[in-house]
């Protein structure tokens, strides 16, 4: 069955530094998503892609975030300059169209120090 | 804004126990609903869906009916197992397919 996959699955860096997370979104879907879920708390909506460009985006994805499919397979989230506070779970996910439903990928862990 | 809220966990039960987990939702226009899983360790799993008022959706013997008059989508199982101790999250989106709207999760534990 396809499923979205992340990579890393755990990324350490230090505050102030960049980081790149990647998704490989199920290769028919078209409309892709980045989602948070900080320690013990809900998951939160970041960013939707869809014909390459942002369709919506939400107060967090400030300009130290940016997302890019560079090519006809990956998705990525950009953080420019990490902030303690960006510690958490990164989800990716996809959809197809005409569908509801989102498939999400395993998750990030990102820890910033 | 859209909202969800679910039922603060976490819900303890016995194996074969019948399970609830109350979710009601706030949205502009006519949403979808989910019911998403997060096993220990791992991201999130569709469970089931509903699309419009009245619909039921069911998947590995959970259900939730889509209830408009009530702005509710509660999750239940007649019989739960050791296996389905899990996070599960109900969730909404509106225009056809957009962001998700997360509740916070309930936590269910389920004992020999």
């Amino acid at each position: 069955e396809p499923e979205v996959t992340q990579t890393p699955s755990h990324q350490v860096t230090q505050m102030g530094q960049e980081v790149i997370l990647r998704c490989v979104p199920i290769s028919n879907h078209l409309y892709f998503y980045w989602y948070r879920q900080i320690l013990g708390q809900k998951v939160e909506f970041l960013v939707s892609f869809y014909n390459n460009e942002i369709s919506e985006k939400s107060e967090i994805f400030d300009d130290q975030f940016s997302v890019e499919r560079p090519d006809g397979s990956n998705f990525t989230l950009k953080i420019r300059s990490t902030k303690l506070e960006d510690s958490a779970m990164y989800f990716c996910a996809s959809r197809d169209s005409g569908l509801y439903e989102q498939y999400f990928g395993p998750g990030t862990r990102l820890t910033v120090t | 804004g859209d909202s969800v809220t679910q039922m603060e966990g976490p819900v303890t039960l016995s194996e074969e126990a019948c399970l609830t987990i109350n979710c009601t939702y706030t949205a502009t226009g006519y949403p979808s609903l989910f019911w998403y899983v997060q096993y220990p360790g791992e991201g999130l799993q569709l469970l089931l869906k509903a699309t419009k008022a009245d619909d039921k959706g069911s998947n590995k013997g959970f259900e939730a009916t889509y209830r408009k008059e009530t702005t509710s989508f509660h999750l239940e199982k007649g019989s739960v197992q050791v296996s389905d101790s899990a996070v599960y999250f109900c969730a909404l989106s509106t225009g056809g397919g957009n962001k998700l709207t997360f509740g916070t999760g309930t936590q269910l534990k389920v004992e020999l």
